[in-house]
């Protein structure tokens, strides 16, 4: 069975950083690209970042560019997301997509706050 | 949002309801794939359509997906109590290099 689940989150003041992570199991994680997806409290779903399956090509949303990196490791099945500069807008649940056939995990919450 | 759906959509129990997403010449219109997502409250999304009108296995074929040019339509039969829940439209944008979606269309089972 596909299952990605995303860890690292938590609470983190303005400026601050979080690395979060997917772990992928259920698939050969290798062969696939993924995203990063996040839904902020009462509003809707945002796309942040994409990376190839071989982790050579990556884009972000301008939302996150130049604050934000992701990256993977295949031997490992892990997909990861870094965060600085970390703002109040950046709150949200964060969740990590597989693009082919959509699938998601159950997300993970940062809250960014003083 | 970049792909636009209407707020609220209602139906019976059994009855058929279809929520609508539409986008331009970037996405949708450029022949990019149109992915459906659910959600229900307090769950992380769950992708209903893949491919324009690929079901995901397990979910039911009450569930269908259709597009044409800049348009694409869920359509839902034997509506289900279950059903119940807000439904997202998602496609690649090549204007923004990325994935786009749908304000959202909940949807209310009588």
């Amino acid at each position: 069975e596909v299952q990605l689940v995303e860890s690292g989150g938590g609470w983190v003041q303005p400026g601050g950083s979080l690395r979060l992570s997917c772990a992928a199991s259920g698939f050969t994680f290798s062969s696939f690209e993924m995203n990063w997806v996040r839904r902020a409290p009462g509003k809707g779903l945002e796309w942040i970042s994409y990376i190839a399956s071989s982790g050579h090509n990556k884009k972000y949303a301008d939302s996150v560019r130049g604050r934000f990196t992701v990256s993977r490791d295949n031997a490992n099945k892990s997909l990861f997301l870094q965060m600085s500069s970390l703002r109040a807008e950046d709150t949200a649940i964060y969740y990590c997509v597989r693009v082919v056939g959509g699938r998601w995990g159950q997300g993970v919450l940062v809250t960014v706050s003083s | 949002s970049v792909l636009t759906q209407s707020p609220s959509v209602s139906g019976a129990p059994g009855q058929r309801v279809t929520i609508s997403c539409t986008g331009n010449s970037s996405n949708i219109g450029a022949g990019y794939d149109v992915f459906w997502l659910q959600l229900l409250p307090g769950t992380a999304p769950k992708t209903v359509i893949f491919g324009n009108n690929i079901r995901p296995s397990g979910v039911p074929d009450r569930f269908s997906g259709s597009k044409s040019g800049t348009s694409a339509s869920l359509a839902i039969t034997g509506l289900r109590a279950e059903d119940e829940g807000d439904y997202y439209c998602q496609s690649y944008d090549n204007s923004f290099s990325g994935w786009v979606f749908g304000g959202g269309t909940k949807l209310t089972v009588l």
